[in-house]
């Protein structure tokens, strides 16, 4: 009963680097969303995406780029990597089509930029 | 718009003592409100959800939740708690409108239990 897959676990990464976070939900859900978690800032919605094909800001979308593959998959890119996005990076997912459908959390990507 | 203050960013129990942590909401719209808690290098659990049935909500290892509207408060309590319960907990907010789907979360609060 995988849920909601992270990959990779943990990344060190240059400045100026880019990368791309990957995320699958084996639940059949319509939304899936990315969040970064910092020290005393609790979890900010980065982006989302109410279905496939579709996606929109969240509340911190700068330097952040995000791909909805297909249903399964929503994927988090940087283009060039700062220092400042050093965080732990978690994808959600929910039913969708309602906000009182909770959402389902991977085990995070801690991500380090040097 | 919609926000959510936890206050107190850590809370200290001895083992068997009551847990009460507590949390306030602002919202334009009605409410849908959340308890998750999250263990030291996972992801966020599910412990209760509030979505306008009744107002006292029960989630698991048990805790729960009373929705006060007139206080906008959300406060999650157990009446003993246990070694296990130690974690950072985090109450979030999404209002009831049909396609919006954002939560807001507040920044969490870490309870430590003494034994």
């Amino acid at each position: 009963n995988a849920g909601v897959t992270q990959t990779p676990k943990f990344q060190v990464l240059k400045t100026g680097q880019s990368m791309t976070l990957q995320c699958a939900q084996d639940m059949n859900h319509n939304s899936m969303y990315w969040y970064r978690q910092d020290p005393g800032m609790g979890l900010r919605l980065i982006y989302y995406s109410a279905s496939e094909g579709t996606t929109d800001k969240g509340e911190v979308p700068n330097g952040y780029n995000v791909s909805r593959l297909n249903k399964r998959e929503f994927s988090l890119r940087l283009e060039s990597a700062a220092p400042s996005q050093t965080s732990v990076y978690f994808c959600a997912s929910n039913a969708g089509g309602r906000s009182n459908q909770p959402q389902h959390f991977g085990d995070g990507t801690r991500l380090s930029i040097l | 718009a919609q926000s959510v203050t936890q206050l107190g960013s850590h809370v200290s129990v001895s083992e068997g003592a009551l847990v009460l942590l507590r949390c306030n909401y602002s919202s334009s719209v009605p409410p849908y409100l959340f308890w998750y808690v999250q263990y030291p290098n996972q992801g966020l659990q599910l412990l209760l959800k509030y979505t306008s049935a009744a107002t006292l909500v029960k989630g698991i290892n048990g805790f729960e939740a009373e929705f006060k509207k007139s206080e906008t408060s959300f406060h999650l309590t157990k009446p003993s708690a246990h070694m296990s319960d130690a974690a950072e907990y985090f109450c979030a907010v999404s209002e009831a409108n049909f396609g919006n789907e954002k939560l807001t979360f507040g920044t969490g609060t870490r309870l430590t239990i003494i034994p």
